[in-house]
This record gives structure tokens, C-alpha cells and sequence, in this order.
């Protein structure tokens, strides 16, 4: 199947710092979602990314669709310890039509150092 | 709460017992999709129903397992004779609009014994 591959798999930043973490794959994505889920938690929408190039935020989180649609990163400026989680990226293929399946990277671990 | 809801929220099963998850939709969606999620995993798509049909099945295995979405009534993924294999927690999510947008609810997570 389709791959996405995600990096890096984990991340142990001290509080304060920023943080960036990006998703590739040699297919084309019609759209980039970014994904953060607890521990025994359902995934939550982060931010969504429709057009090869937007730059979207949400706080203090930034992502950006990669010009060639085939790759996507996330940064969060100014970390704080409820950021950590497991994030992840998710696209929907290109030729996907109305069915929104989506593929999902192995995710970032981040840990949070008060 | 308007939310995507799943239950049971976690299910034990003795191998060769059945498992039935259960997901409503977002109210006003009616797009509904099941991921498989392993231990340090990322979510593996399942399949993808709206009201009465599937649509996208490509995910999910041959055997033992099915899902249906009826004209009334929440979504059921159906696992007959689990194995150990099947243990993992199963989310759901639905759309609406068609944003490409998915909303996940918190998981069913089976272990089998």
C-alpha cells in the first residue's frame, strides 16, 4: 500500500522550544491533515491543508503543503508540556475522488522537558 | 456532545468469540470510516461506508470481519472468531461536507485472550 514516512519518530525538546517534524511519500496527496492523539485517545484534528503550497496556522502550530504535493511538515513554536503526544501526518490520494480514505504516517513521539 | 461516539469503549473476547464495535456518526454526517490501530502504529484504513452501502472495503480482511452502516441506527464493525491478532484498538471516524476532514472518535480497543 501507499506510504507515507513520517520523521522523526521521536522528539525530546525541553519546554520553550520549538519543534518540527515533516511527512513524506513518492505519491501525490490531494490533502495534508495533521493529527495529535493522547494516550487512549482518539485522534484530533490539528490542521487540514488543501492546495499544494498553503501555509495554514492554528496558534502555535504551522503546516505547510509541500509545492511538489508530495510532502507536508508541522512546526510548533514554543513548546509547553501539554504538547506531548504522538502526532501524526495523514493524506488523502490524489485520484481519491469523494472517498476521503486517508494514509496515515507511523506518527512523532514528543516529549516535553518542563 | 456532538462528537463521533464508539463503544464499548474497550472489549474482552476469548478466541473464536465475537466482537461487535459500534460508531455514530458526527450528527449530519454520513460518511463513516474504520482504522486499525496496532501498538506504536499509525491508523490503517479498514473500509469506508455511507448509509446503506460500502463504498471502499479494500482494507479490511476477507474473512471473519464486516461492517455495515443501516438507514437507522449507529455503524457496526463485526469480527466473528477473533484470534490474538485482532487485538488493537479500532476508531472510527466520519465526514461530512466533502472537505476531506475526518473526525475520529476515542477508540474501541479489543483484546483477545
Amino acid at each position: 500500500g501507499q506510504q507515507l514516512n513520517q520523521s522523526p519518530q521521536s522528539m525530546f525538546i525541553q519546554e520553550g522550544e520549538d519543534v518540527s517534524m515533516n511527512c513524506t511519500s513518492s505519491s501525490i496527496f490531494n490533502t495534508w491533515l495533521w493529527y495529535k492523539q493522547d494516550p487512549g485517545e482518539g485522534p484530533v484534528l490539528l490542521i487540514a491543508l488543501y492546495k499544494a503550497g498553503e501555509l495554514t496556522s492554528n496558534g502555535r502550530l504551522t503546516a505547510q503543503f509541500g509545492i511538489t504535493r508530495k510532502d507536508s511538515f508541522l512546526n510548533i513554536s514554543a513548546s509547553i508540556p501539554s504538547d506531548v503526544g504522538i502526532y501524526f501526518c495523514a493524506g488523502q490520494l490524489e485520484g481519491g475522488g469523494s472517498n476521503y480514505k486517508l494514509t496515515f504516517g507511523k506518527g512523532t513521539l514528543l516529549t516535553v522537558n518542563p | 456532545n456532538a462528537g463521533v461516539m464508539q463503544n464499548p469503549r474497550h472489549l474482552v473476547r476469548r478466541r473464536g468469540q465475537e466482537a461487535r464495535l459500534r460508531c455514530s456518526p458526527m450528527k449530519g454526517h454520513s460518511h463513516v470510516y474504520w482504522y486499525r490501530q496496532l501498538p506504536e502504529e499509525g491508523l490503517k484504513f479498514m473500509v469506508y461506508l455511507q448509509k446503506e452501502n460500502i463504498i471502499d472495503e479494500s482494507g479490511m480482511p476477507k474473512e471473519r470481519f464486516s461492517a455495515e452502516f443501516p438507514k437507522e441506527g449507529p455503524s457496526i464493525l463485526r469480527i466473528q472468531q477473533v484470534v490474538r491478532g485482532d487485538s488493537a484498538a479500532y476508531f472510527c471516524a466520519s465526514s461530512g461536507l466533502p472537505t476531506g476532514e475526518l473526525f475520529f472518535g476515542e477508540g474501541s480497543r479489543l483484546t483477545v485472550l
